[in-house]
């Protein structure tokens, strides 16, 4: 069971080069998100989406582009790398809403990102 | 808005203590709320939830109640083992446009030693 898988599981970047983190999922979720996890920050959201073709802005979505083209992939770019983007980036999906959903988010083992 | 606010880290303690996380939350609504535990090198796992008001969610030993009137949802387990070494998240989802998302705590990592 594949689940949610990210690529890469590293990278490094020297500041204004651009990527773009790759995340599927193999369980016809219909939400996926995009978080950042920094030392003493918890998980802060980027961007999410509730079904194919559809994105939204989370808490810190500055600097970060999203699509979801098909429903099981949901890719994060970043156009303009800069040092302040170092960090490690986690992919989740969902069935539903988590509040009404038993298993409410399913995560990615993470991509570890630093910005030179 | 929502927030989600967990006790200071890092956590060590010796096998077979007994382990309590705190956990407190600001929510406009009736929050569903979650402990989500991440082992090193792997995303996060649910650990337990609760969606309403006393509701207990328990899972591996380890147990949250959810309390309204303290607003809070404090994990707790009554011997910690080695393998419990982890950082565990509180969360929450509220409902309206929250209820499409997940709002974590900081984290509090623990550290069992054998």
């Amino acid at each position: 069971n594949a689940g949610v898988t990210q690529t890469p599981k590293f990278r490094v970047l020297k500041t204004g080069q651009s990527m773009t983190l790759l995340c599927a999922q193999d369980m016809n979720h219909e939400y996926m998100y995009w978080y950042r996890q920094d030392p003493g920050m918890g998980l802060r959201l980027i961007h999410y989406s509730v079904g194919e073709g559809t994105t939204a802005k989370g808490e810190v979505p500055d600097g970060y582009n999203v699509s979801r083209l098909k429903k099981q992939n949901f890719l994060l770019g970043l156009e303009s790398a800069a040092p302040s983007q170092t960090s490690v980036y986690f992919c989740a999906s969902s069935p539903g809403p988590p509040l009404y959903s038993n298993q409410p988010q399913h995560f990615g083992d993470g991509t570890r990102l630093s910005i030179l | 808005g929502d927030s989600v606010t967990q006790m200071e880290g890092p956590v060590t303690l010796s096998e077979e203590a007994f382990l309590t996380i705190n956990c407190t939350y600001t929510a406009t609504g009736y929050p569903s709320l979650f402990w989500y535990v991440q082992y090193p090198g792997e995303g996060l796992q649910l650990l337990l939830k609760a969606t309403k008001a006393d509701d207990k969610g328990s899972n591996k030993g380890f147990e949250a109640t959810y309390r309204k009137e303290t607003t809070s949802f404090h994990l707790e387990k009554g011997s910690v083992q080695v393998s419990d070494s982890a950082v565990y998240f509180c969360a929450l989802s509220d409902r309206g446009q929250g209820a499409q998302k997940l709002v974590f705590g900081q984290g509090t990592r623990l550290t069992i030693n054998p």
